[in-house]
């Protein structure tokens, strides 16, 4: 059993639409949790970090974390075209600076 | 002031031959990793290291030899390179009491 799960997609959603990712981890004791961008055949970019139970908002960018059930989501709202790539959860479960990383869920933002 | 770059950008070599993938980071970094990600696998941990001269074993090490004698540095070293080492590899870091990593360009190494 993967430690970090993703549905690997693709998710489509219409420009202007709000998407919503989901990721589940397996450890209880993790800490720390990161999202990811990757484009095709770019390198992955941070774009949230979340710590504490609840929302954190950065422009059209929400991370919402619910440790009791295990499970963090990102939520990008008014979609766009540009925001079509591949989003990747990663957790850190207080390994020192390692994170485990899902397999990532392709997003297509259509016009 | 580039943050974190990585040499080549694209390799072709031959089985069994010796590779090495370099990795640069002007931010004084503690914490340095190595990856590759191969399509259904994702982002595999290769190896990593804590501070110079602190290197430790990821998911999939096998076939890979690191070395970090500066902060700043941190090599991959394909001793033999196998045809199973095709991937792009990426290189990290992140520095003491923050968890977020960032990443390299990435090297895109084909083994024939």
């Amino acid at each position: 059993q993967k430690e970090v799960e993703q549905n690997s997609g693709p998710l489509s959603v219409p420009e202007g639409a709000i998407a919503s990712l989901n990721c589940t981890y397996s450890d209880r004791g993790s800490q720390s949790f990161f999202w990811y961008r990757q484009y095709s055949g770019k390198s992955p970019e941070l774009i949230m970090f979340i710590y504490s139970n609840g929302d954190k908002e950065d422009g059209r960018f929400t991370a919402q974390l619910n440790k009791a059930s295990q499970y963090v989501s990102l939520l990008i709202r008014d979609s766009q075209p540009s925001d079509s790539a591949t989003y990747l959860c990663a957790v850190n479960n207080n390994a020192g600076n390692m994170l485990t990383f899902g397999g990532g869920t392709r997003l297509m933002v259509k016009p | 002031d580039a943050g974190i770059t990585q040499s080549p950008r694209y390799k072709i070599t031959e089985t069994g031959r010796q590779v090495t993938l370099m990795c640069h980071q002007t931010w004084s970094h503690s914490y340095m990793f190595w990856y590759r990600q191969d399509l259904g696998h994702g982002l595999r941990l290769i190896y990593y290291s804590a501070a110079a001269d602190i290197t430790d074993k990821g998911e999939v090490p096998d076939g890979y030899v690191v070395s970090r004698s500066k902060t700043e540095n941190f090599p991959l070293t394909l001793e033999s390179a196998t045809r199973s080492q095709t991937s792009v590899y990426f290189c990290a870091s992140s520095g003491l009491g923050h968890r977020e990593q960032f990443f390299g360009p990435g090297t895109r190494l084909t083994v024939l």
